[in-house]
């Protein structure tokens, strides 16, 4: 267990259709990252943040947008869904903001697009 | 170009050998890091090892070793002694200057064979 949570564990919806995704990193860790992980996209980076700032951004989709709140658990809004948005989307969490080195996945949320 | 190359999608080795899985990175900044990741068939991503590209000893983690050969631009995961449960894939990663983007490549299935 990575000590970071993902919820739902699950989720199926339709297209068109708008869906939040949660985090909670580790205790004690300042950074969570969201990563897609398709079959023909392999595993992107989409969006770091880092004590509730924005702090790089990768392959995020203008549909996408994410933040991280004050207590530092964060949440990765997916709107107007496509079939391909469908993928396993992973949070992780590390101590540091720069160069941080060890990253802690979660579980990961499945979503599927019907 | 790809930032990480993984050019073997399968491999095989037998328990208690010891395994090589190859990874090459193109970057043109001076600081930037490395990662391998495992990924079992249950789907977390669990953090194995971490290279900076200043660090002149090459990263040791228990049964994990980074061959890293900057002027080859190769950061090569060296698996002793494996075992039935190293079964997974793995991931190669490298994290870009000081932009924090994170790169991942495609991945390398080994199965290990008793």
């Amino acid at each position: 267990d990575s000590g970071v949570t993902q919820t739902p564990k699950h989720l199926i919806t339709a297209t068109g259709q708008r869906v939040t995704l949660r985090c909670s990193p580790r205790s004690g860790d300042l950074s969570v990252y969201w990563y897609q992980q398709s079959l023909d996209q392999g595993l992107q980076f989409l969006i770091q943040y880092y004590n509730g700032e924005e702090r790089a951004k990768g392959n995020i989709l203008e549909r996408f947008s994410a933040q991280q709140f004050p207590d530092l658990h964060s949440e990765l809004n997916l709107s107007s869904l496509e079939l391909g948005d469908s993928a396993l989307y992973f949070c992780a969490s590390s101590r540091g903001g720069l160069a941080a080195y060890e990253q802690y996945f979660g579980p990961g949320t499945r979503l599927t697009v019907t | 170009a790809q930032k990480i190359t993984q050019t073997q999608p399968g491999m095989f080795v037998q328990e208690k050998e010891a395994v090589t899985l190859d990874c090459t990175y193109d970057t043109s900044d001076q600081s930037y890091g490395l990662f391998w990741y495992k990924q079992p068939s249950s789907g977390e991503m669990i953090f194995l090892i971490y290279q900076g590209s200043y660090d002149e000893q090459n990263a040791t983690e228990g049964r994990y070793s980074l061959n890293f050969q900057k002027a080859r631009k190769s950061a090569n995961l060296v698996i002793s002694a494996s075992q039935l449960g190293d079964s997974a894939m793995y991931f190669c990663a490298m994290r870009e200057g000081q932009g924090n983007q994170f790169y991942f490549g495609t991945g390398t299935s080994l199965t290990v064979i008793p």
